[in-house]
């Protein structure tokens, strides 16, 4: 089977940097998305992983390592609207499956 | 352009009964794939359909189907309802099928409550 872990909680400060880690456990995939949902919305794109290695967009970098099956989201400059729920979320043949979540608390 | 419009926002069934809900995609684009998110089992992908024809299932009984119509709306619909099917059920559309899209645009979801 296939299995995505985040931490389930973090709590930053405003202007800080945060790092979401994702590990996983599957036997092969396509690569690692992430996605960011507020509370009640819908969950929104931010970033994806098709190599092993760092993409930027903005405040956001995801990077990921095959290797060590391991990924993480970075995110700079915190401000209060980062507050919501982070995925990551792996696309194995066509079935996107997700991790459980990480809740980023964003702090004054 | 619009977004993913799901219908209806919110819904309240009882045991037993059926639902269907409805999807319709980002205009030109022909995948769209359904989830099922609770607090308990997290994001969970139901399946996808391309151009009319179902992909891919997940993991739920046969209780759980859907069908996608010439202009890419899909709907899903859950029989016999358990309350267990409570939860937040999303669609997402993206230009093609999810082996070569990593890219999916979410709706807001409809939240089903089953009483």
């Amino acid at each position: 089977g296939q299995s995505l872990e985040q931490p389930s909680e973090v709590t930053a400060v405003e202007g800080a940097i945060v790092q979401i880690n994702c590990t996983y456990q599957t036997s092969g995939f396509y690569g690692l998305s992430w996605y960011q949902q507020h509370d009640g919305g819908a969950p929104t794109f931010l970033s994806y992983n098709a190599l092993d290695g760092l993409e930027e967009t903005g405040r956001f970098s995801s990077f990921l390592s095959r290797s060590d099956s391991y990924g993480y989201l970075l995110l700079q400059e915190l401000q209060m609207k980062d507050s919501a729920s982070y995925f990551c979320a792996v696309n194995q043949g066509g079935k996107l499956i997700f991790g459980q979540g990480t809740e980023l608390s964003v702090k004054p | 352009k619009a977004g993913v419009t799901q219908t209806p926002r919110y819904l309240i069934k009882t045991r037993g009964q059926q639902v269907t809900l409805s999807c319709s995609p980002i205009s030109g684009h022909r995948s769209v794939s359904w989830y099922q998110q609770t607090p308990g089992q997290g994001l969970q992908f139901l399946f996808e359909y391309f151009s009319e024809t179902q992909r891919n299932k997940g993991n739920f009984p046969g209780r759980f189907s859907g069908r996608q119509f010439s202009n890419s709306r899909s709907e899903m619909n859950v029989s016999t309802l358990e309350l267990g099917d409570s939860a937040l059920y999303l669609c997402a559309s993206s230009l093609g099928p999810m082996t070569t899209n990593e890219k999916l645009f979410f709706g807001s979801g409809t939240q089903l409550s089953v009483l």
